[in-house]
């Protein structure tokens, strides 16, 4: 069955710092996309990357950027020079198969 | 583009009480989604509808929970009787059908059971 593991539950960093997020996978599927969504305390989840396991480039954007690494399962995520809007729940997920399969999340906290 | 909506934002109720949410997908998004998001977890699909036909409801509980798309646009889910770990956020979900098309959703219902 589909798994995803994101180990870090909460991470607190002070503003301005680099901060990763990790996100670890177990699929079945030989092709998949892996997401990553952010939710914000007001609930809502909002979209931020969908990745195809072909493409193993990494992805930036703006201060956002991740490292997909077939041969780990992982596909972690980057906020470089953090801000304290970027406080949320962040979430990792794989199609399962076609509803997702999301991980617990990580807390990221942001401390002006 | 209007994102996906939700109502009501937010219930309490009584166990043994019963409650519906209701969803109103992307226009054009022929795949819909329910999730149940308990406190410090992921979301957990609940059920997922293609139009108005249900594609996947294996982890509905189909004791208390019901969920229906009649017109394959808006969708309804209904709780009856509320148990107090029914407690959760219920999310709703869209995507355009076909291949593996990003999921958007709403806002959600925070659902509280007293």
């Amino acid at each position: 069955a589909q798994k995803v593991t994101q180990a870090q539950t909460e991470i607190s960093v002070v503003e301005k710092e680099d901060v990763t997020l990790d996100c670890v996978y177990e699929t079945r599927d030989t092709t998949y996309y892996l997401f990553w969504y952010k939710q914000p305390p007001s609930g809502e989840l909002v979209f931020l990357i969908r990745r195809n396991s072909f493409d193993e480039q990494n992805e930036i954007s703006g201060r956002y950027s991740w490292n997909f690494q077939k041969s780990t399962s992982s596909f972690n995520f980057t906020i470089t020079a953090s801000q304290v809007v970027d406080s949320a729940v962040y979430f990792c997920a794989l199609p399962d198969p076609d509803g997702l399969t999301f991980g617990k999340g990580t807390h990221l906290i942001i401390q002006p | 583009e209007a994102g996906v909506a939700q109502s009501p934002r937010y219930k309490i109720i009584e166990k043994r009480q019963s409650v519906a949410f209701w969803c109103n997908p992307i226009s054009g998004h022929a795949t819909l989604y329910w999730y149940q998001q308990i406190l410090g977890q992921g979301p957990k699909l609940l059920i997922q509808f293609q139009n108005n036909g249900v594609v996947d409801d294996s982890q509905l509980p189909k004791d208390r929970f019901s969920a229906e798309r009649l017109k394959g646009v808006d969708s309804t889910l209904k709780i009856q009787p509320a148990k107090l770990e029914d407690s959760a956020v219920y999310l709703c979900a869209s995507r355009i059908a076909g291949g593996r098309s990003t999921q958007y959703f709403g806002p959600g219902t925070r659902l509280t059971v007293l």
